[in-house]
């Protein structure tokens, strides 16, 4: 199974911060990197899908990029509601994989 | 408006089963694979399954092959998920979700199944 590795695994920021978080795929999954983010109690929701595309109603401060196997997503301008956790995933193989999670917190 | 609803969690014996569904409306359920998704108490996401908008294909996780099946109904626009030999390490949320290659865009609300004696 291709395994996915994100750091860090938590960071405390402020609100209207610029916030980085990477994901590493233990193989080439081309752009097959989707990212979500997990409010407490609540289900996931998809941010950005094929490493790049903002999915609709997604706010576009928002943004994915890399390729093969180094991922980022950044958060341009740290909000209230996105204190929490978010996930990658990979959808290339047929056995898709989530990163283990980087719990985003307030400073 | 794209609703995807589960049912059937609960608390079950080791080695028990049960039948998780998922009510699936606002969408033309048969032309879109699903998937079924898992997150133990505290921990991440685990994806657990997987079937083709047909039915035709399917994929089991390694921790559940032998004793999940998924399964599909499109004239009643509803998925499926037989848990069989439950063990503790299967408690979790399971969650429901609509989408593949390009992610799950849809996610149910989750139900909680719970494996204790």
């Amino acid at each position: 199974d291709i395994q996915m590795t994100q750091s860090p695994s938590s960071l405390s920021a402020s609100v209207g911060d610029r916030v980085t978080i990477t994901c590493r795929a233990s193989q080439s999954i081309s752009t097959y990197l989707n990212w979500y983010r997990q409010k407490p109690g609540r289900a996931p929701n998809l941010l950005i899908y094929a490493a790049s595309s903002l999915q609709s109603g997604v706010p576009s401060r928002f943004s994915g990029g890399g390729s093969g196997t180094d991922f980022t997503l950044t958060i341009s301008s740290l909000q209230p509601e996105d204190f929490a956790t978010y996930y990658c995933q990979q959808s290339y193989s047929n056995i898709p994989t989530f990163g283990q999670g980087t719990k985003v917190e307030i400073k | 408006e794209v609703q995807l609803v589960e049912s059937g969690g609960g608390l079950v014996q080791p080695g028990g089963s049960l039948r998780l569904s998922c009510a699936a409306s606002g969408f033309t359920f048969s032309s879109y694979s699903m998937s079924w998704v898992r997150q133990a108490p505290g921990k991440g996401l685990e994806w657990v399954s997987y079937i083709s908008g047909s039915g035709s294909t399917i994929h089991y996780a390694d921790s559940v092959k032998g004793r999940i099946t998924i399964s599909r109904d499109n004239a009643k626009n509803s998925l499926y998920l037989q848990m069989n030999s439950l063990r503790a390490e299967d408690t979790a949320v399971y969650y429901c979700a609509r989408g593949h290659s390009y992610g799950y865009e849809n996610w149910g609300q989750g139900t909680l199944v719970a494996v204790s004696s």
